[in-house]
């Protein structure tokens, strides 16, 4: 469902370690699944996606992990560099109505140094 | 490619007025969308076109209207702005639907909208 809340969920990491920023989708039917990076005054930017007949999918230093079972969809970004501090947000869609794409309220990463 | 460009970066509004945000994209895309980001929340689909000369309502499309005239550009308007229209708003283009795996939108840099 929607957030309503006022404050992003905030992920803290160190530099040089694995950061896991969390979704949960709200639709079953969903059959497409995007994740974006938001830097601070920019627009959303494409990371990498994944359909629903994968359960995984791997770019450079980022994975999309996606379980059908409790719609749940999962980015790792592997050795957190501070160019990796942003709002990152899942969205999700269906093949037959292209125009409902759902957008999560994102979570902030932060890289400590 | 410049990508997907907006016009104006910010703007202050007096409740009762009107404007016209514009976004282009040199892409070629046949889909583009007005989104608008408030704090804490997803961003929100306000109108969508599929092609040049034709529009369709998103999931908040109360006070606003759009126009594509030309395959490159959607505007969207406010013809009279209220409070409830501060938002940052980012337009976005992708090629049609399931073509190739090229579904992605591409977004603006975004448009602040302050209205007094």
């Amino acid at each position: 469902g929607e957030s309503v809340g006022l404050h992003l969920p905030t992920l803290s990491v160190q530099e040089g370690d694995n950061s896991i920023i969390n979704c949960a989708y709200s639709n079953s039917a969903s059959d497409y699944f995007i994740w974006y990076k938001q830097e601070s005054g920019k627009g959303p930017q494409f990371i990498i996606d994944i359909r629903s007949n994968m359960d995984k999918r791997q770019g450079q230093r980022v994975t999309v992990l996606l379980n059908k079972t409790v719609k749940h969809l999962s980015l790792q970004i592997a050795a957190t560099q501070p160019g990796d501090s942003a709002v990152y947000f899942c969205a999700e869609t269906q093949k037959t109505s292209y125009d409902k794409v759902i957008f999560g309220p994102g979570t902030s990463l932060s890289v400590i140094p | 490619n410049a990508g997907v460009t907006q016009t104006p970066k910010f703007r202050v509004l007096k409740t009762g007025q009107s404007m016209t945000l514009l976004c282009a994209q040199d892409m070629n895309h046949e889909y583009m969308y007005w989104y608008r980001q408030d704090p804490g929340m997803g961003l929100r689909l306000i109108h969508y076109s599929v092609g040049e000369g034709t529009t369709a309502k998103g999931e908040v499309p109360d006070g606003y209207n759009v126009s594509r005239l030309k395959k490159q550009n959607f505007l969207l308007g406010l013809e009279s702005a209220a409070p409830s229209q501060t938002s940052v708003y980012f337009c976005a283009s992708s090629y049609s639907i399931w073509t190739g795996g090229k579904e992605t939108q591409y977004f603006g840099p975004g448009t602040r909208l302050l209205v007094l």
